[in-house]
C-alpha cells in the first residue's frame, strides 16, 4: 500500500490552455474523490466516483472540467480552456465502500495559472 | 444542508502547553466526525475519526477529540503540543453513505519554543 498517488505534484499553464491529472487511488479503494482546495480554505468537493461511476458532481464543476475513472482504478480530471481562477490544489481521496470508510488523500496537484 | 465551522483561524501556543482546536457541525442525522492535519504544500493526513460508540476517540500523534451531540461539536486535544504539530488542521463531516466530506475553513497553529 503506497497511499494516493497524484500527477503531476505541479503545474504552470498558460491561461486557455488544457491540464489533465491523473490520481492513483489506493489498490482495495473502490471510491475516489476529487476535491479542490484554494489558500486559506479547506477542500471543496468536486466530484466522486465509486468504482467506475461518476456518481455525484459538485456545482463547481463547471463544463471544463471533466474526470473519468476507467474500469475503475486510476482517475483523471481535465480541466479544459484554463482560467486563473482555476488555479488551485487539485485533491485526490479514495475510500474503501463501507460506511466506515475514511478518505485518504494525495499530496494533490498544485496548479497555477498564468 | 451539512456544514463545519471551525471558528479559530489561527491558535499559537507554546511547546508543552494544551491544546484545543474547536469543531462544530450542522447535520441532519447522525455524522461521521474526521479530523485532518496538513503541513505546508501537502495533502491531508487522517488524525482521527468518530463513527459511532464511545464519544471519545483517540487518534494519530497523541491527539484525541469528543464528540458532543448536544452541542453538534467534535472538538481536538492534545495535552502537550510538540513543535511539530505546527499545522493546518481540518474538521470534516460525511454521511454514512461517504460520497461526500464537508470540511471546514481549518484552523492554522503555531508553536513556539
Amino acid at each position: 500500500d503506497t497511499g494516493v498517488s497524484q500527477d503531476p505534484r505541479h503545474k504552470i499553464t498558460k491561461r486557455g490552455q488544457n491540464v489533465t491529472f491523473r490520481c492513483d487511488p489506493i489498490s482495495e479503494h473502490n471510491r475516489l474523490y476529487w476535491y479542490r482546495q484554494t489558500l486559506g480554505q479547506g477542500p471543496e468537493f468536486l466530484t466522486y466516483f465509486q468504482n467506475e461511476a461518476q456518481l455525484e458532481k459538485s456545482r463547481l464543476l463547471s463544463d471544463r472540467f471533466s474526470a473519468e475513472r476507467p474500469k475503475g482504478s486510476f482517475s483523471t480530471l481535465e480541466i479544459q480552456r484554463t482560467e486563473q481562477g482555476d488555479s488551485a490544489m487539485y485533491l485526490c481521496a479514495s475510500s474503501l465502500e463501507a460506511t466506515t470508510g475514511a478518505a485518504f488523500f494525495g499530496q494533490g496537484t498544485r496548479l497555477t495559472v498564468v | 444542508a451539512q456544514s463545519v465551522t471551525q471558528p479559530d483561524i489561527h491558535i499559537t501556543v507554546s511547546e508543552g502547553a494544551s491544546l484545543e482546536l474547536r469543531c462544530n457541525y450542522s447535520y441532519g442525522a447522525t455524522p461521521y466526525l474526521f479530523w485532518y492535519v496538513q503541513s505546508p504544500g501537502q495533502g491531508l493526513q487522517l488524525l482521527l475519526k468518530y463513527f459511532s460508540g464511545d464519544t471519545l476517540v483517540q487518534g494519530i500523534k497523541g491527539f484525541e477529540a469528543e464528540f458532543k451531540r448536544s452541542q453538534s461539536s467534535f472538538n481536538l486535544r492534545k495535552p502537550s503540543v510538540h513543535w511539530s504539530d505546527a499545522a493546518e488542521y481540518f474538521c470534516a463531516v460525511a454521511a454514512y453513505t461517504g460520497n461526500q466530506f464537508y470540511f471546514g475553513t481549518g484552523t492554522s497553529l503555531t508553536v513556539i519554543p
